[in-house]
């Protein structure tokens, strides 16, 4: 079973931020927070990952609270091509990569 | 550079047929995933490669289903006496060595049971 929780979907403007929460209140100390979207009919594609500190790269922002139990993907200006199903992941960096999926968030970007 | 590849795209065949799904990683990456997709569902793990060998197939449904890698590059996951509940979008991911590394994933192959 996936040890995240996340809302079965969003809804976002084009061009403003999109915000996509995460809960994973079990998560272990060596599991890293994955994110991986799926855009219809394509197979999933990385995002960012983060272990205790908030990330950035080009795609994305990480934001992980200090009791690392919730964390919030940001899209800052989203686009119609961010449609997808968003997927935020815990994973063990010992036990070989195994991505457990959850129902995911499908995130719906509005023009 | 090329990403993960995988044949045929779709694949129909009927309930108790035997068939075979082609994965090609990216080169150099010494792991590889299967993961199958149901409609409406997120993707779940079947088994992984390091190297030529499976160091996981925990996700394995039953004994039905077998994947090989006999070089360490390509993969192919065997499906025998195929069902109807077989019916799904089977995965394909590569990445480069570590747990953590990203995972590269393919198109997936659409298999349709009839």
């Amino acid at each position: 079973d996936a040890k995240t929780t996340q809302p079965p979907s969003m809804d976002c403007a084009e061009g403003r931020a999109a915000n996509l929460p995460c809960n994973h209140s079990t998560i272990s100390g060596n599991e890293y927070v994955y994110w991986y979207r799926q855009i219809h009919s394509q197979g999933p594609q990385y995002i960012i990952h983060g272990l205790k500190n908030n990330e950035t790269n080009e795609m994305a922002s990480l934001i992980i609270t200090e009791d690392r139990k919730s964390s919030t993907l940001i899209l800052p200006h989203a686009t119609l091509r961010d449609t997808a199903v968003y997927y935020c992941i815990a994973l063990p960096f010992n036990q070989g990569g195994k991505l457990i999926f959850g129902q995911g968030t499908e995130l719906s970007v509005k023009p | 550079g090329a990403g993960v590849s995988q044949t045929p795209s779709n694949k129909v065949t009927e309930k108790g047929k035997y068939v075979e799904l082609r994965c090609d990683p990216i080169s150099g990456h010494t792991a590889l995933y299967w993961y199958r997709q149901s409609l409406g569902q997120g993707p779940e793990f079947l088994i992984y490669f390091q190297g030529t060998g499976a160091a996981d197939d925990s996700g394995l449904p039953n004994d039905r289903f077998f994947a090989v890698r006999p070089e360490g590059s390509v993969s192919t996951l065997k499906i025998q006496r195929t069902e109807r509940g077989d019916s799904a979008v089977y995965l394909c991911a590569s990445s480069q060595y570590r747990s953590t590394d990203t995972q590269y994933f393919g198109p997936g192959t659409r298999l349709t049971v009839l």
